[in-house]
């Protein structure tokens, strides 16, 4: 599996500040996704990271709330803009090699927004 | 799309014991079930998973189980141990999708 690193691990904002997290992958892979992870729950699909083009949102996710960039096959940045508390959560970078339908999860970011 | 329950949300196992947990799905188009453990602080570790042209598969002390006409699937831990102690999720997706759906999670302790 491929080694995905994420920065930074944790980080306490105020609110209306913007957090850009990072996301290295050790290989190139195929497919780069951005997870949310909010308090004691389970994981849900912000968005696809698609190289060299705009991201693909899931429902309730908008690009002005979390850009997203994925200059290469091996980086991918998610920003939080306009942080409010609720957007207090675990940030989660995973990847897909494309030989089957595995994913791989990043060790993700823990936000508080004050 | 697809709607994954999770159940027990909670699960205490004496060390030694058996712990199972189990998963229901929705939508028949789903053929790629992987279970994830999540340890405090970290992200999500793919620990085993199957497709639906397999009913049963082991590796050593996990099993997962698939019935795919009543659309449920389960994971099994054998010989528990401290370190099993996490929180276990579920999730499923269609073949060549890597849109998964996950379930609740289930947070597991095992008792030494």
């Amino acid at each position: 599996s491929a080694v995905i690193s994420q920065k930074p691990s944790r980080d306490i904002c105020q609110r209306g500040t913007s957090l850009t997290i990072q996301c290295q992958v050790d290989s190139q892979v195929t497919m780069m996704f951005w997870y949310r992870q909010q308090p004691g729950q389970s994981l849900t699909l912000i968005a696809t990271a698609n190289q060299g083009s705009e991201a693909t949102y899931e429902s309730g996710f908008v690009i002005d709330k979390f850009p997203i960039s994925r200059p290469n096959l091996t980086f991918s940045t998610l920003t939080v803009s306009n942080m409010s508390p609720e957007d207090s959560s675990i940030y989660l970078c995973s990847v897909g090699t494309g030989a089957d339908e595995k994913l791989f999860f990043g060790s993700g970011t823990q936000l508080s927004v004050l | 799309g697809e709607n994954v329950e999770q159940h027990p949300s909670t699960l205490s196992v004496q060390e030694g014991d058996s712990a199972v947990i189990k998963c229901t799905y929705s939508d028949s188009a789903s053929n790629y079930f992987p279970w994830y453990k999540q340890e405090l602080g970290k992200g999500p570790q793919l620990i085993i998973d199957i497709r639906s042209n397999v009913g049963e598969k082991k590796d050593q002390r996990i099993a997962v189980t698939l019935n795919k006409t009543a659309k449920h699937f389960s994971l099994h831990i054998t010989e528990t141990q401290p370190e099993d102690s996490a929180v276990y999720f579920c999730a499923a997706s269609p073949v060549n999708d890597y849109k998964l759906s996950f379930g609740a999670g289930t947070t597991v302790t095992v008792r030494a």
